[in-house]
């Protein structure tokens, strides 16, 4: 089945620091990647979605130059943390699926966990 | 506006049945997904259905009326394994998938 491959599992790091997290598909070609954020005991939220070779559109509410997404290739996206702050530590998830629509769906990342001190 | 609506949390027998509602109202439809996510990780997906009717996986089956904008997510045999949070999803007219708050399910021997 589809493979999704997400970077690191975990990561704590100071405040100020930039964290880069990569989420590649091991075994078919993303058109379409997701990023999302999840806080405890909550419902997944939307950061953005990125297709290939296109900037990546956000969601309301999220900050384009905090979060900076590269999909520069049909089976790698890179989420970038810039300067994070302690109100970023999340779980950080990305999804890739094959196909715009149809009946494909998402496959996600086994997430992120992001802990900024 | 777009809401997916299914209850919070449920609780159920071990080798037992258990039924997940999901309502919905988006802007179009493209197709509805049932997910599966223990906590701490990431969902992983168990179902599609895009045509009305009864799609069965296994002991897990989903059902779609598109007409009534609900579907549900069927649970036999219920294993302690199967608690986890249950996340329903639809696909709208933009192909951007709407997601429900999740449904937790809670088995008890």
């Amino acid at each position: 089945g589809a493979v999704v491959s997400q970077h690191p599992s975990w990561v704590i790091c100071k405040s100020g620091t930039s964290v880069k997290i990569e989420c590649r598909s091991l075994d078919f070609q993303a058109t379409t990647m997701f990023w999302y954020r999840q806080f405890p005991k909550q419902s997944l939220m939307l950061m953005a979605t990125s297709n290939e070779g296109s900037k990546a559109t956000y969601e309301q509410g999220v900050e384009k130059d905090k979060f900076l997404i590269n999909h520069a290739s049909l089976t790698l996206s890179t989420l970038t943390v810039t300067s994070a702050h302690p109100e970023d530590s999340s779980f950080y998830i990305c999804s890739a699926s094959h196909l715009r629509g149809g009946n494909q769906p998402q496959h996600f990342g086994d997430g992120t966990r992001l802990s900024i001190l | 506006g777009q809401n997916i609506d299914q209850p919070t949390e449920m609780t159920a027998t071990e080798g037992a049945i258990v039924q997940i509602n999901c309502t919905y109202q988006t802007s179009g439809f493209n197709g509805l997904f049932w997910y599966q996510q223990h906590a701490g990780e990431a969902p992983t997906f168990l179902s599609y259905n895009v045509l009305d009717g009864l799609e069965e996986k296994g002991r897990f089956s989903s059902f779609l009326s598109r007409s009534k904008g609900y579907s549900y997510l069927l649970l036999k045999e219920l294993q302690m394994k199967d608690s986890a949070s249950y996340l329903c999803a639809v696909r709208d007219s933009n192909y951007q998938l709407i997601w429900g708050a999740g449904t937790k399910l809670i088995i008890k021997p």
